[in-house]
């Protein structure tokens, strides 16, 4: 399967600990996006690259979210000291960017983080 | 600042019957794309359906159609010969220059058989 894939599809944490999620873009894509969905919401922007380079951070993306894509490959996201506003499903998505605005994105199937 | 709009939290339609989604946004720029995507239970959000504001002629994808009014800024998704495979959360969604998509709350779509 050469699809997005991201992992864990679920963690749940206590409040106050670290969190991490993977997400393995299509390979050939050079842009990676990270949105955020809870329930009853359309997911909502976090941040994105283009290769290792994170060209955007949403007001959402609080002190203590940070992401990285080394190599221009996967990508992680942590969040520090979770907190239960915290808990939503976590969407990572890829395209391949070429310059036009209709870029078609791919999505994985998202990690679902349950703060308690 | 970039807003979609999706009035209808909750639809339902018949097996083999039509049915509209409606979808309004707006936006201060001239070029830009809307999109329709469906995520099933599974999660997955799929693209569906997608048209380049600057294109008149609406944009169609099988059983999946689009009505573009530019003017009012107007953008709804009909699925024709409903299925029960149709059954999902739809969310419209808007990107214009180098922005990241804008996606709507949602329309949770329900076949009924």
């Amino acid at each position: 399967d050469t699809g997005v894939s991201q992992d864990p599809r679920h963690k749940i944490t206590k409040r106050g600990q670290n969190v991490t999620f993977r997400c393995d873009p299509i390979s050939e894509h050079n842009r990676l996006y990270w949105y955020r969905q809870t329930l009853g919401q359309g997911p909502e922007f976090l941040t994105y690259f283009q290769n290792e380079a994170q060209l955007e951070k949403s007001r959402l993306l609080s002190d203590r979210f940070s992401a990285e894509r080394p190599k221009g490959s996967f990508s992680t996201l942590e969040i520090q000291r979770t907190e239960q506003g915290d808990s939503a499903m976590y969407l990572c998505a890829s395209s391949f960017f070429t310059g036009a605005t209709n870029e078609k994105l791919f999505f994985g199937s998202g990690t679902q983080l349950s703060v308690l | 600042a970039q807003t979609v709009t999706q009035s209808q939290p909750e639809m339902s339609v018949q097996e083999a019957e039509t049915v509209t989604l409606s979808c309004t946004y707006d936006t201060s720029e001239s070029d830009y794309y809307l999109f329709w995507y469906k995520q099933p239970p599974s999660r997955q959000m799929i693209l569906v359906i997608r048209q380049e504001a600057y294109k008149q002629q609406n944009a169609t994808e099988n059983r999946f159609s689009v009505n573009f009014q530019k003017a009012a800024k107007s953008f709804s998704l009909k699925i024709s010969d409903s299925q029960l495979g149709d059954a999902a959360m739809y969310f419209c969604a808007l990107t214009s220059g180098n922005t990241p998509l804008v996606f709507g709350k949602g329309t949770r779509l329900s076949v009924i058989a």
